[in-house]
């Protein structure tokens, strides 16, 4: 079955540093997703993507966050200035079709920021 | 602020037992719902989905929806314990999907 793949699945960043998560999204599949779920929390929705451009992002979603799709396979989440409270299970997801389909999550990208 | 309420438990369920999970929503022009299934440490995993009102069965899970009370629940017939984990009830917001905090379930052998 296919399945999205991200890369690292583990990253320990000192805070002020950049950090970029990737994705390898289902391939065929037209949306893509970023969520995080900090420690004990539930998942938080980030931002999507559709057509090489955001269709939507949350409040979480600041100037210090920024994906891209650089190629026709990659998916990935860069932020800029790690702070410690960017410490998060980062969850990439990705999406056949708009709206009612289902998302289907990566195994998640740990980062810790120290 | 649209919230998907869900109790955190532990529900605890003996073995071959029934388990019920339920999820409440704020907003009500949600038109799909979704099911998913997060152990320790790992990522959600697509349990079910269901869009209309009623009943829809997949194997050992039900899922129920009612649009009119904003409720939605999950049914797991004869209960494993490898079905120990937290069911994540999710709410699709535009693009987004907006999750409860999930409901620990226990199964116990």
């Amino acid at each position: 079955e296919p399945e999205v793949t991200q890369t690292p699945s583990h990253q320990v960043t000192q805070m002020g540093q950049e950090v970029i998560l990737r994705c390898v999204p289902i391939s065929n599949h037209l949306y893509f997703y970023w969520y995080r779920q900090i420690l004990g929390q539930k998942v938080e929705f980030l931002v999507s993507f559709y057509n090489n451009e955001i269709s939507e992002k949350s409040e979480i979603f600041d100037d210090q966050f920024s994906v891209e799709r650089p190629d026709g396979s990659n998916f990935t989440l860069k932020i800029r200035s790690t702070k410690l409270e960017d410490s998060a299970m980062y969850f990439c997801a990705s999406q056949g079709g708009q709206g009612d389909q289902p998302q289907h999550f990566g195994d998640g990208t740990r980062l810790s920021i120290l | 602020q649209k919230e998907v309420e869900q109790n955190s438990g532990p529900l605890s369920v003996p073995e071959g037992a029934i388990a019920s999970l339920n999820c409440t929503y704020s907003d009500r022009g949600s038109q799909s719902f979704f099911w998913y299934r997060q152990y320790s440490g790992k990522s959600p995993e697509l349990i079910m989905f269901i869009y209309s009102n009623g009943d829809k069965e997949d194997g050992r899970f039900t899922a129920q929806l009612n649009k009119a009370s904003q409720y939605v629940s999950l049914l797991i017939r004869d209960s494993q314990p490898s079905d120990s984990a937290t069911y994540l009830c999710a709410v699709n917001s535009g693009y987004a999907l907006n999750f409860g905090k999930g409901t620990s379930l226990l199964v116990t052998p």
